[in-house]
């Protein structure tokens, strides 16, 4: 299994809504990353996670709030967001090395209204 | 600071005409370089990585140090390379990986 999963594949949300987005991976990967790509643009990173502890926050608002429940699963809970915060948003992994691949998910569509 | 400068924003060229897309870099450590391709509606997904110089769907790219570049090229282009193509550098920081991306270049390869 070389893949990294990510549910759901769109979601359309309101500004008083919370919600959240799922990762998962079983390549026994250590870090895992959320990546924020708006149309035409390239990914930026959110957070990273090494071995389940949050080891970068890239000055992240707190209506994004990254959860890593165990090596294989990432959440990115969502609240109160606004129209701007409309993207593609990716779940990455890779071994915590500055050798190894990132490899992505597919990516999560959110809509904001 | 780790930075990486892609100047085209796109590319377009004739099937089997060379191609070449500039990536040049800025970073102070020993870098890690990638480039990472997008097709359409399709995952981001690496195309090759320096480390391993390796020829992936017959593209290569060469570090060069002194010019701070990894161009990536193909000597030959095919309509199905017309995509997303994003050069990125990698440095660790906190023993994680941070992936610094270039703006990207659209390469559309014409018939």
């Amino acid at each position: 299994d070389t893949e990294v999963t990510q549910t759901p594949k769109h979601l359309v949300m309101g500004m008083t809504n919370k919600k959240s987005l799922k990762c998962e991976q079983h390549m026994g990967h250590r870090a895992m990353y959320w990546y924020k790509q708006k149309a035409k643009k390239p990914p930026e990173l959110m957070f990273v996670y090494s071995y389940e502890k949050l080891s970068i926050n890239e000055s992240v608002p707190s209506r994004f709030s990254p959860e890593c429940p165990n090596s294989s699963l990432l959440n990115l809970h969502l609240h109160a967001l606004q129209p701007e915060d409309s993207a593609l948003y990716l779940c990455a992994s890779s071994r915590p090395s500055p050798i190894s691949t990132i490899y992505f998910g597919e990516g999560s569509w959110l809509t904001v209204v | 600071a780790q930075r990486v400068t892609q100047p085209e924003k796109l590319l377009s060229v004739f099937k089997g005409a060379p191609v070449e897309l500039k990536c040049n870099y800025s970073y102070s450590g020993s870098p890690e370089l990638f480039w990472y391709v997008q097709y359409s509606r399709q995952r981001l997904q690496l195309l090759l990585r320096h480390i391993s110089r390796e020829s992936i769907k017959g593209f290569t790219a060469d570090l060069n140090k002194g010019e701070t570049s990894f161009h990536l090229k193909k000597p030959f282009a095919q309509e199905e390379d017309s995509a997303m193509y994003y050069c990125a550098l990698s440095g660790q920081r906190g023993g994680s990986e941070k992936l610094v991306f270039g703006k990207g270049t659209k390469l559309t390869v014409n018939p």
